[in-house]
């Protein structure tokens, strides 16, 4: 199995400032089709899994332009560019490019 | 507006059987490849079972192989995720979601537990 590997495992960034979490995976996750299905999730205390991006970079709808994803082969980031009080809870990165699936430890932010 | 909605969690006894229903509203549901995903209380996520629009076609991480079943019935936009044999580290919340990731169920919580 494809292990993702998320750092830090916690952040706590000030109010307006940057935040970045690092994803690696133990081998590429390009996918046999050219395409690199590399997902982000927020979840929120108390909430379901949110995607924010999907294939390294695509932004969901409603997400907002203060987060970016990038990256490719095994190595993907997520940035916050100023961090929000809305911001708290956990992010997941996940690999859909061989199965089975899998996804990142988790990385807890917090606000301070 | 998409909506994912399961239901059948609870307790249950280790060995025993439990089936988590996924009723589907918003999106055309034949059309969709569906999935399942668990996350133990406090801990990180696992894909857990993939099916096809059909339901021909059924995926599962070796560690999930025999022991969880997952179907569909199209006529009644519901995706369903048998459980059996059931074990204490199986005690999770179990989401159901679209194949794309993108919309989620509120999730159920299934508790193993003598």
């Amino acid at each position: 199995d494809v292990v993702m590997t998320q750092s830090p495992l916690s952040l706590a960034v000030t109010l307006g400032q940057p935040a970045s979490i690092s994803c690696r995976s133990s081998q590429s996750v390009v996918n046999s089709d050219g395409d690199t299905y590399l997902n982000w999730f927020q979840q929120r205390p108390g909430q379901s899994p949110r995607r924010l991006f999907y294939k390294v970079s695509n932004r969901d709808s409603g997400v907002p332009d203060r987060f970016s994803g990038s990256g490719s082969g095994t190595d993907f980031t997520l940035e916050i560019s100023r961090v929000e009080a809305e911001d708290v809870g956990v992010y997941y990165c996940m690999q859909g490019s061989h199965w089975p699936y899998t996804f990142g430890q988790g990385t807890k932010l917090e606000v301070k | 507006e998409v909506t994912l909605l399961e239901s059948g969690g609870g307790l249950v006894q280790p060995g025993g059987s439990l089936r988590l229903s996924c009723a589907a509203s918003g999106f055309n549901f034949s059309d969709t490849a569906m999935s399942w995903v668990r996350q133990i209380p406090g801990k990180g996520l696992e894909y857990i079972s993939a099916i096809t629009t059909s339901g021909d076609g059924a995926f599962y991480p070796d560690s999930m192989k025999g022991r969880f079943t997952v179907s569909r019935d199209n006529s009644k936009n519901t995706f369903y995720l048998q459980m059996d044999s059931l074990r204490v580290e199986d005690t999770a919340i179990y989401y159901c979601l679209t194949y794309s990731l993108k919309s989620w169920g509120q999730g159920a919580l299934v508790t193993v537990s003598s």
